[in-house]
């Protein structure tokens, strides 16, 4: 089945930690984007890609870190400088550019 | 400045009842797209609908129809018979190519809860 995974389904980070989100897909898209998204809020961007070995910040970069060494894979590091990573984290996917997005999952991630 | 305003929180009905969502876009691009997406509890969000800036045509896809109005930037959602299963919160979003960055400026995102 083609689709979009992220795991950990579920991510605790003690203070001072770096974490690393996982996003993988086999839909052959091109673009790969995260976003973050709070309690009674819609999602932000935080990176996004447009193809391998490329990308851009989105709106809430900072204190967050990705690569694209691989079409289908596009994993985001929150480092210790995000003061604030209580949040649920979505991946999504896109043939290309302005194309429709398909979301996975999400990952929860808690502060311990 | 919000670029897309769900001006609905909360909406609660009983089952059968129709309910509408209200979506009203802000851009000053002339081709843009316009989407609606469906997050049930489990938090992955569904695809609902795409449409771009040029096609004012309604769209109905079985309980599910959309009301585009441009000279209002209005891109309204009807569930039409809701049901339990339609429990979920409801995100418009607009895609604008001028910025270059290719995201979905969504907005709050409406609940919608059905009662049996």
């Amino acid at each position: 089945d083609g689709g979009i995974t992220q795991s950990p389904k579920y991510l605790f980070r003690k203070e001072g930690q770096n974490v690393t989100l996982s996003c993988e897909q086999n839909l052959n898209h091109d673009a790969m984007y995260w976003y973050r998204q709070d309690p009674g809020q819609g999602l932000r961007l935080i990176y996004y890609s447009q193809i391998v070995n490329d990308f851009q910040k989105g709106d809430i970069a900072e204190g967050y870190s990705v690569s694209r060494e691989k079409k289908e894979s596009f994993p985001l590091t929150v480092t210790s400088a995000q003061k604030n990573p209580t949040a649920f984290y979505l991946c999504a996917s896109s043939s290309a550019a302005q194309e429709t997005q398909y979301f996975g999952p999400g990952t929860r991630l808690l502060v311990l | 400045a919000q670029k897309v305003t769900q001006a609905q929180t909360e909406i609660s009905v009983v089952e059968k009842e129709d309910v509408t969502l209200d979506c009203v876009y802000e851009t000053r691009d002339t081709t843009y797209y316009l989407f609606w997406y469906k997050q049930p509890p489990s938090g992955e969000l569904v695809f609902l609908i795409r449409r771009n800036s040029f096609d004012e045509q309604n769209e109905i896809s079985g309980r599910y129809s959309w009301n585009f109005q441009k000279s209002t930037s209005s891109f309204n959602f009807t569930i039409t018979a809701s049901q339990v299963v339609d429990s979920a919160v409801y995100f418009c979003a607009l895609s604008e190519p001028s910025s270059n960055d290719y995201k979905l400026s969504f907005g709050a995102g409406t609940t919608v809860t059905v009662r049996a």
